[in-house]
């Protein structure tokens, strides 16, 4: 089975400040998709970025963007500009092609203003 | 467009007892898949359901049951309820194809006493 791995629980930066969350992944397969979800203390799980595995270009979503490494099995997420509305738990994701998602333990960022 | 909702938001329940949680998917998704989060735990998938059939199934026990209905809601049933149900319970829709983005309701927050 898939397995994902969030190494960080807990990580701290400065407002305006820039972070990276790391998460691995192990897989046999060569088509899947990655995500990175937020969750705020309302549990709402909220998409923040999405990765094809296919593409070799990293994705981007205003201030979110990915360093998608294949060969590595690394998606690291970076948050530029952090905002004390980033503050939450964010949880990296495998999906693969039976719709089913594998997350990782989390990783809760705090803001500091 | 509405997002996913869920039904009831809390729920209390005594060992033993069965509950019934609903989910009402975005608009035109056909695929719920059902999430189990706990502290200890983490996301664990639970079930997909697509048209109206379950397309993929996590390692539950038999207790946890579900089914979707023509419009594509969806209810999750737990039977017999243990202390170690008490969990947040996630549902996600998507459009069911390989790789599409889920989106999550608010979860429903299970204790059993």
């Amino acid at each position: 089975a898939q397995t994902v791995t969030q190494s960080q629980p807990e990580m701290s930066v400065q407002e305006a400040e820039t972070v990276t969350l790391s998460c691995t992944y192990d897989t046999s397969e060569s088509d899947y998709y990655l995500f990175w979800y937020k969750q705020p203390p309302s549990r709402q799980m909220i998409l923040v970025i999405r990765q094809e595995a296919y593409k070799q270009q990293n994705a981007t979503e205003n201030r979110f963007s990915v360093n998608f490494q294949k060969a590595a099995k690394s998606f690291s997420l970076k948050i530029s500009d952090s905002q004390l509305g980033d503050a939450a738990m964010y949880f990296c994701a495998y999906l693969d092609n039976f719709n089913k998602f594998y997350f990782g333990s989390g990783t809760k960022l705090n803001v500091k203003p | 467009k509405a997002g996913v909702t869920q039904t009831p938001r809390y729920l209390i329940k005594t060992r033993g007892q069965q509950v019934t949680l609903s989910c009402s998917p975005i608009s035109g998704h056909r695929s719920v898949s059902w999430y189990q989060q706990t502290p200890g735990q983490g996301l664990q998938f639970l079930f997909e359901y697509f048209s109206e059939t379950q397309r993929n199934k996590g390692n539950f026990p038999g207790r946890f049951s579900g089914r979707q209905f023509s419009n594509s809601r969806s209810e999750m049933n737990v039977s017999t309820l243990e202390l170690g149900d008490s969990a947040l319970y996630l549902c996600a829709s998507s459009f069911g194809q390989a790789g599409d983005t889920q989106y999550f309701g608010p979860g429903t927050r299970l204790t059993v006493l």
